[in-house]
């Protein structure tokens, strides 16, 4: 079956730009959570949507937002980009949230540049 | 809150050496422990799980026993291979009732490279 779907694979901003990234879930996955990953932090929760109700949220400023559709495809913006949302943007699926078996699914990442 | 720690990289072995990656956690409640697995360019992949004190968890060769006691989870492997050179994430979920149910807590990652 299909994994998990993240869109746009890589893009360039400047600062000042707001950026919307795309996450389509495994099939029948009703849980989307966010990560951040950089070298300096390493790989930081975002926040984590079920059944387009947002369930838990990181530490971020609220420049960044994300919201779940019915069908459990996810989106997370950045507004205002600042020099430090460089990073690589990783999504994962999995049918409750991961909490109870770990068992998330991760796509492949989307590499936000910001100039 | 909620932290893991794990040894920092990167790691260089030769094929077929032994591996041992370390990690510790700080945890509240009674956390899940897991190993995730990057290879390069690609997303993580759950590696091995332990759900509660002394489970083993194991796959593709790789072993991890949770240590309550000692408050670890190490990482394992008899004898790496090439295909093994990857990025090793430990990571826990705190499966106490609550928010935080719904994310897990990563370790900095460690830089695994296999030379044949």
């Amino acid at each position: 079956k299909a994994g998990v779907t993240q869109t746009p694979r890589y893009l360039i901003k400047t600062r000042g730009q707001q950026v919307t990234l795309s996450c389509s879930p495994i099939s029948g996955h009703r849980s989307v959570s966010w990560y951040q990953q950089t070298p300096g932090q390493g790989l930081q929760f975002l926040f984590e949507y079920f059944s387009e109700t947002q369930r838990n949220k990181g530490n971020f400023p609220g420049r960044f937002s994300g919201r779940q559709f019915s069908n459990s495809r996810s989106e997370m913006n950045v507004s205002t980009l600042e020099l430090g949302d460089s990073a690589l943007y990783l999504c994962a699926s999995s049918l409750d949230g991961g909490g109870g078996t770990g068992e998330l699914f991760f796509g492949e990442g989307s590499r936000l540049t910001v100039l | 809150g909620n932290s893991v720690t794990q040894m920092e990289g990167p790691v260089t072995l030769s094929e077929e050496a032994f591996l041992t990656i370390n990690c510790t956690y700080t945890a509240t409640g009674y956390p899940s422990l897991f190993w995730y697995v990057q290879y390069p360019g690609e997303g993580l992949q759950l590696l091995l799980k332990a759900t509660k004190a002394d489970d083993k968890g194991s796959n593709k060769g790789f072993e991890a026993t949770y240590r309550k006691e000692t408050t670890s989870f190490h990482l394992e492997k008899g004898s790496v291979q090439v295909s093994d050179s990857a990025v090793y994430f430990c990571a826990l979920s705190d499966s106490y009732s609550g928010g935080s149910n719904y994310k897990l807590t990563f370790g900095k990652g460690t830089l695994l490279t296999v030379n044949p």
